[in-house]
């Protein structure tokens, strides 16, 4: 039973297209997170959303739109998709203040051709 | 963003050798330090994870040392084993109220050979 679950895996698709990615998790966590994995490895925040209230807005294109339905879910939009888009995104999610750690999903690999 | 600068980069060591990965932090508020593991095709996961209010932190061969003055943390692996390949990220928050966010190092990749 996957904790923190992200569809899809994978992701190809062509400039100029809108995407989404969606996250859940079903730990009852009332925070979470979309970071952003380079090339690199490097791990930056884009978002963070706090019982379905956004807290985190790092310096993100407008074209990147989080939307949070709920506690247990936090989508990811993406609008006019960028060859520098092509990542791997993580969702993640905690529960209050992040001393307990994150969990992490698995990930999904956009690819922008 | 504060920094949490990470070295090495990458780090090849010996089965049964220990492995050590550094990091520094600037935000002297920063009272949450933990490490990540993360294998390919996967998330981070919580490894191990130390307050400043002690000075070292030990679970099974994984211990994080903490020296408060310095404005450093480490990660030594100890008997390392092939299984531990994987990338290694330290990172850095502060845990009261209403914080949200941790600052991640550039990561280490570990390689472990036979």
């Amino acid at each position: 039973d996957t904790a923190v679950s992200q569809t899809p895996k994978y992701l190809v698709t062509q400039m100029g297209n809108d995407k989404s990615i969606k996250c859940e998790q079903n730990l009852g966590h009332d925070t979470m997170y979309w970071y952003k994995q380079d090339s690199k490895k490097f791990l930056k925040i884009m978002f963070s959303y706090n019982n379905k209230e956004l807290i985190i807005n790092e310096t993100v294109p407008n074209r990147f739109s989080p939307k949070s339905p709920d506690k247990a879910h936090l989508n990811l939009h993406i609008n006019s998709l960028e060859l520098g888009d092509s990542a791997v995104y993580f969702c993640a999610s905690s529960q209050g203040a992040i001393s307990y750690g994150y969990t992490f999903g698995s990930g999904t690999r956009l690819t922008v051709v | 963003q504060q920094q949490v600068k990470q070295s090495p980069q990458s780090l090849i060591v010996q089965k049964g050798g220990i492995s050590i990965i550094n990091c520094a932090y600037e935000n002297t508020a920063f009272d949450y330090f933990p490490w990540y593991q993360q294998f390919p095709g996967k998330g981070p996961a919580l490894l191990i994870a130390i307050r400043p209010d002690v000075s070292e932190k030990k679970e099974g061969r994984f211990t994080i040392s903490f020296n408060k003055s310095a404005k450093q943390f480490s990660l030594h692996i100890m008997d390392s084993q092939p299984g531990d390949s994987a990338t290694y990220f330290c990172a850095a928050s502060y845990s009261g109220a209403g914080s949200y966010q941790l600052t991640f190092g550039k990561g280490t990749k570990l390689s472990v050979i036979p």
